[in-house]
C-alpha cells in the first residue's frame, strides 16, 4: 500500500526565513501533488509534478519532484504571514493518498 | 481550473438520521469522484472511490453499508451517510477527475458534519 511520509508535522519560522518541507512515499509514482488547507476550509492546489526533476515555483513557494528518490520537497522563500495554513503532499492517481500535512505558522 | 460543488457546507443532524452530500462538477464530466473524511487537525482519509454507472470502491475500514456511495451520473455523486452518530462527525471532502491518465482531481469545499 501506498505510505506517504510528510515531514516536519509543524512549522514555526520567522518572516523573512527560508525553509523546506519533505514529503516522501514508498512506491513508484509519476505524479505528485501539493495542496494548501486554511482551517476550516477546503483544499487549494498549489503544484501538480509530474516527471521526475520537474520543478515549479508560484510567488514565494517552489516544489521540486526525484521519482528516484521518492522524494518531493515544498521551498518557502521570505516567509510571510499570509503563508500560514496547512500544506499537504499527496501522491497517486487512482487512490490519492495524502502525507499527515505540515502546519506553518509564520511570525512576526 | 475545473469547478466541483459540494452541498451543503454544513450540516447538523440527530443520531440516528441520515445525511446526504452532493459532490457535482459543473463544468465537467467526472469520470472518477472520491470521497474523503477529515477529522480535525488530521490529514484526509480516502473513503471510497466511485466510478460513473459502477458500484463505488471502498477502502478497508470503511463500511459499504454506512457510507452509500451513488455515481448515477457524469456530474453527480452522493455520499449517504446512515444512521448517523456522533463518532461520524467529521469534514467531508470530495474530488473529481474528467478522464484517465494525466489529468488533475478538483475539491469541492468539504462538508461539515455535526452529528448531535
Amino acid at each position: 500500500e501506498l505510505k506517504v511520509e510528510q515531514n516536519p508535522l509543524f512549522l514555526s519560522m520567522q518572516e523573512g526565513k527560508n525553509y523546506t518541507i519533505y514529503c516522501n512515499y514508498s512506491t513508484t509514482s509519476d505524479r505528485l501533488y501539493w495542496y494548501r488547507q486554511d482551517p476550516g476550509k477546503s483544499l487549494e492546489s498549489l503544484f501538480v509534478l509530474l516527471s521526475n526533476g520537474a520543478v515549479k515555483q508560484e510567488g514565494r513557494l517552489m516544489a521540486s519532484l526525484d521519482t528516484k528518490a521518492r522524494l518531493s520537497t515544498l521551498h518557502i522563500t521570505a516567509a510571510v504571514h499570509d503563508l500560514s495554513a496547512t500544506y499537504f503532499c499527496a501522491v497517486g492517481l487512482n487512490d490519492m493518498r495524502f502525507g499527515a500535512g505540515t502546519r506553518l505558522t509564520v511570525k512576526p | 481550473g475545473a469547478v466541483v460543488s459540494q452541498h451543503p457546507s454544513w450540516v447538523i443532524c440527530k443520531s440516528g438520521t441520515s445525511v446526504k452530500i452532493e459532490c457535482r462538477s459543473l463544468d465537467f464530466q467526472a469520470t472518477t469522484m472520491f470521497w474523503y473524511r477529515q477529522f480535525p487537525k488530521q490529514s484526509l482519509m480516502l473513503m471510497a472511490t466511485s466510478n460513473e454507472g459502477s458500484k463505488a470502491t471502498y477502502e478497508q475500514g470503511v463500511e459499504k453499508d454506512k457510507f452509500l456511495i451513488n455515481h448515477a451520473s457524469l456530474t453527480l455523486s452522493t455520499l449517504t451517510v446512515t444512521s448517523a452518530h456522533p463518532e461520524d462527525s467529521s469534514f467531508y471532502i470530495c474530488s473529481a477527475r474528467q478522464g484517465a491518465g494525466n489529468t488533475e482531481a478538483f475539491f469541492g469545499q468539504g462538508t461539515r458534519l455535526t452529528v448531535v
